[in-house]
């Protein structure tokens, strides 16, 4: 089984700043990794994802992550935080093999103060 | 390509009604599924489908039907609504596999609301 979990339902941080929204998963054989992000009344769409290779993902926006194997963490960072990137954002695991079913995170709310 | 589409956008229903959300993608993507989703709760799976014709249910199936007669169109049925299924109903499609991580697509979402 697998598991996603977020810490922080909620995160506010001020235009500027440094955006790191935290995530941590669960799973018995290796795992593709994602985040996805949804604006106000919209669906969710792909950030950026970890499969294989290289380790810091760059995904949309300026957004990128690091899948940590040693800590089960793959955290969401963005140097400098924008109006625009007020948004949840939901963290994302599936297995390699199958049919690669996902299973989501519960979600963090960013807010940005400007 | 129009993506993912879903119909209609926002419905009211009284208990016991039932309705038939509707889902539709142009991508020719095999694996269809339908999510709702509840505050703290973030997505959760209630039905999928691998391909026409074959369906499975998720983590929360109960109360709802599908089924997959076309690659283009995966219905959700409410079969009689409950106040506890007032949620927000997104609708995914994306390929089956691939050594690249697969990446599902969104609808728009069905806000539904059942007094």
């Amino acid at each position: 089984a697998q598991s996603v979990t977020q810490l922080g339902s909620h995160v506010s941080v001020s235009e500027g700043a440094l955006v790191l929204l935290r995530c941590n998963y669960s799973s018995s054989v290796p795992p593709y990794l994602f985040w996805y992000v949804q604006y106000p009344n919209q669906g969710l769409q792909l950030l950026l994802k970890y499969t294989t290779g290289a380790t810091l993902v760059k995904g949309i926006n300026g957004f990128e992550a690091e899948f940590k194997k040693s800590e089960t963490s793959f955290h969401l960072t963005k140097p400098s935080a924008h109006m625009s990137d007020a948004a949840e954002y939901f963290c994302a695991v599936s297995d390699q093999g199958g049919y690669q079913k996902v299973t989501f995170g519960t979600g963090t709310k960013l807010q940005v103060i400007p | 390509n129009a993506g993912v589409t879903q119909t209609p956008k926002f419905q009211v229903l009284k208990t016991g009604q039932s309705m038939t959300l509707q889902c539709a993608q142009d991508m020719n993507h095999e694996y269809m599924s339908w999510y709702r989703q509840d505050p703290g709760m973030g997505l959760r799976l209630i039905h999928y489908s691998v391909g026409a014709g074959i369906t499975d249910q998720g983590e929360v199936p109960n109360g709802y039907n599908v089924s997959r007669s076309t690659t283009e169109d995966f219905p959700l049925r409410l079969l009689s609504a409950a106040p506890s299924q007032t949620s927000v109903y997104f609708c995914a499609s994306r390929t089956t596999e691939g050594v690249f991580g697969v990446t599902q697509y969104f609808g728009p979402g069905t806000r539904l609301t059942v007094l």
